[in-house]
């Protein structure tokens, strides 16, 4: 089945440690997405990815960083710059905007971070 | 500018009973509007899309929506609610050739048995 795998579900992050949140999709969509959520505020897009090699900066960008070498994977760091990083992250994927105008994004199942 | 407004942050219903989640938005463009649903600990699922076409909307698990371009609203509404649709449901607008995508801050529903 096509879709979005993210890893770990779970993961715990010390001080100081940088960590690293893997998504990748089989869906054959050119653009991929960051988000973090927290209770009560939706989504806020940390980075998307409209092509191989290049991304963009979100809303809260600060203190994370992306890559995006291949078509399929977008892997998050978190790095030790981002002071409040306990949220659930989201990864999302889609086709770029088409003949049928814009097209919804596909999510993963999400990475929840805690801090140690 | 553009925005998302879900007018409650909770909704409370008896099973059976209808369902009505209210969405209103602001747009310099002609949207592109959608609904997602989230159980705990999931990702976001589409529940149902409107992309310029048939106002009237039908989705995913019984659910549809209207676009009404005058009232800028796009109301999600079931006619018998489930135990199953109890999560939290995100109202989402797309603009333009770059995918600017605003959400919602989300609906929480209880359905009560």
């Amino acid at each position: 089945d096509g879709g979005i795998t993210q890893s770990p579900k779970y993961l715990f992050r010390k001080e100081g440690q940088n960590v690293t949140l893997s998504c990748e999709q089989n869906l054959n969509h050119d653009a991929m997405y960051w988000y973090r959520q927290d209770p009560g505020q939706g989504l806020r897009l940390i980075y998307y990815s409209q092509i191989v090699n290049d991304f963009q900066k979100g809303d809260i960008a600060e203190g994370y960083s992306v890559s995006r070498e291949k078509k399929e994977s977008f892997p998050l760091t978190v790095t030790s710059a981002q002071k409040n990083p306990t949220a659930f992250y989201l990864c999302a994927s889609s086709i770029l905007i088409d003949r049928q105008g814009n097209q919804p994004q596909h999510f993963g199942d999400g990475t929840r971070l805690s801090i140690l | 500018a553009q925005s998302v407004t879900q007018l409650d942050s909770h909704v409370s219903v008896s099973e059976g009973t209808p369902v009505l989640l209210r969405c209103n938005y602001s747009s310099s463009y002609s949207p592109s509007l959608f609904w997602y649903v989230q159980h705990p600990n999931k990702g976001l699922q589409l529940l149902l899309k409107y992309t310029s076409a048939a106002t009237l909307v039908k989705g995913i698990n019984g659910f549809e929506a209207e676009f009404k371009k005058s009232e800028t609203s796009f109301h999600l509404t079931k006619p018998s609610a489930h135990m199953s649709d109890a999560a939290e449901y995100f109202c989402v607008v797309i603009n333009g050739g770059y995918q600017k995508v605003t959400f919602g801050t989300g609906t929480k529903l209880q359905v009560i048995p």
